[in-house]
């Protein structure tokens, strides 16, 4: 059964800051992986989807990379701005398109 | 291109009541799913459907929960009766393809009291 784990489940960064947040998963039969950003009581907004045979995606100030023979990936922040504050969420998709998320990394950029 | 609509945005019921919620996903996308997401945990998929077929309802309570998608376009989602744990938020999102990019809604906030 797939499980996937966030870590840290919090971070508190200064304005500026570079950061990473990392996503892992125990099998690693995956088809894609997709970050999202989630606001307080909104639904969740897309961020990058990298499909199992790419090793990473870049929009912007983000970077997702991935390894799936050691089943991870990282989203990378640069230059954080206090416009980041989100819970920022990884989901591991199956060959059917099911989606299976972590519990989420709530991010605070302070100005 | 418009996203994925859900109705209601917010429900207040009591426990024992029945509830709906309704989905519309953008246009074209032939899969569409629906999720729980209780507080502080990350969504987990409750049906799929491609089409107007059933993908997944492995994790879909039968007891008390139904869904349905017509036409292959909008869907339903229904819970008769509620339980107090049933308090969540649902999202719906759909997918052109079902191992493509999945777009969600913004989500109905039901709470059972």
């Amino acid at each position: 059964k797939q499980e996937v784990t966030q870590i840290p489940a919090a971070l508190s960064v200064p304005e500026g800051e570079n950061l990473v947040l990392n996503c892992s998963f125990t099998d690693s039969a995956i088809y894609n992986l997709q970050w999202f950003r989630q606001d307080p009581g909104k639904g969740l907004t897309s961020l990058l989807l990298i499909q199992s045979s790419q090793r990473e995606q870049t929009s912007g100030r983000l970077n997702a990379s991935l390894d799936k023979s050691s089943g991870r990936s990282t989203l990378y922040i640069a230059a954080s701005q206090p416009g980041d504050s989100a819970t920022y969420l990884c989901a591991v998709g199956g060959s059917q398109g099911n989606l299976i998320f972590g519990k989420g990394t709530k991010l605070s950029v302070k100005p | 291109e418009a996203g994925v609509a859900q109705s209601p945005r917010y429900k207040i019921i009591e426990k024992r009541q029945s509830v709906a919620f309704w989905c519309n996903p953008i246009s074209g996308h032939a899969t569409l799913y629906w999720y729980q997401q209780i507080l502080g945990q990350g969504p987990k998929l409750l049906i799929q459907f491609q089409n107007n077929g059933v993908v997944d309802d492995s994790q879909l309570p039968k007891d008390r929960f139904s869904a349905e998608r017509l036409k292959g376009v909008d869907s339903t989602l229904k819970i008769q009766p509620a339980k107090l744990e049933d308090s969540a938020v649902y999202l719906c999102a759909s997918s052109f393809l079902h191992s493509g990019e999945a777009f969600f809604g913004q989500g109905t906030r039901l709470t059972v009291v």
